[in-house]
């Protein structure tokens, strides 16, 4: 089972705008993370956020959590081409792992 | 690149057959997890392996097994493919040993087609 949902499921932007993606999540968790994954190929670590906080920031990479809604987003600033990819919210649970549904990014030039 | 690296790439076997998926861990990763998605979806977690131990395991039958070596090294082995098996088989590794959560380092993972 998935337990995140990402929003939207896919979404295409102009380079240089900002891309902003949103994961829904179900039960309490100890940390959620981004990753990213080209094209059928592995994924990425982006960022981790615990909990106990509520925005983080990476790069051109903004996270907020908010546990109360159980979400989160990923703000992806002054996109490129080169973001083009799947990104995917992943909470813990327990011993492992729960990754979202994922959100398509495509970036044009 | 994560330094994790898995074999073969790419296969293609038919219903029945057995497969076995390979994982080298980035170097001195002791925690090897397994993930299977499928075409549009997000990982599924298979099983989880630390000290040679299967530790914790994901909605996946008895046909779906795994092995850790002393290298942390691993494999993944699925008997009687069925036609819904088809997916990407990513393998992770982390340094942070039972129960791990946080960041894991990816493969480029095995494709694996079911005819």
């Amino acid at each position: 089972s998935q337990q995140g949902e990402e929003d939207p499921q896919a979404l295409s932007i102009q380079e240089g705008e900002n891309a902003t993606m949103n994961c829904s999540y179900k039960t309490s968790i100890n940390n959620l993370q981004w990753y990213r994954q080209n094209s059928g190929r592995g994924l990425v670590h982006l960022i981790l956020i615990r909990s106990n906080e509520r925005e983080k920031h990476s790069g051109r990479l903004r996270v907020t959590l908010d546990t109360s809604k159980k979400s989160s987003s990923l703000l992806i600033t002054a996109s490129r081409a080169a973001d083009t990819a799947s990104y995917f919210c992943a909470t813990d649970d327990t011993d492992k792992l729960i990754f979202g549904t994922g959100t398509r990014l495509q970036v044009f030039p | 690149e994560t330094g994790v690296t898995q074999s073969p790439t790419h296969l293609i076997k038919t219903r029945g057959q057995q497969v076995t998926l390979r994982c080298s861990s980035q170097s001195g990763h002791n925690t090897v997890s397994w993930y299977q998605q499928a075409l549009g979806q997000g990982p599924q977690f298979i099983f989880q392996y630390y000290r040679e131990e299967e530790n914790g395991r994901g909605n996946f039958p008895p046909r779906f097994s795994g092995l850790q070596f002393p290298n942390y090294s691993s494999e993944l082995n699925v008997n009687a493919l069925e036609l819904d098996d088809s997916a990407l088989y990513l393998c992770a590794s982390s340094l942070g040993g039972k129960g791990y959560t946080g960041e894991l380092f990816f493969g480029e993972g095995s494709r694996l087609t079911v005819l």
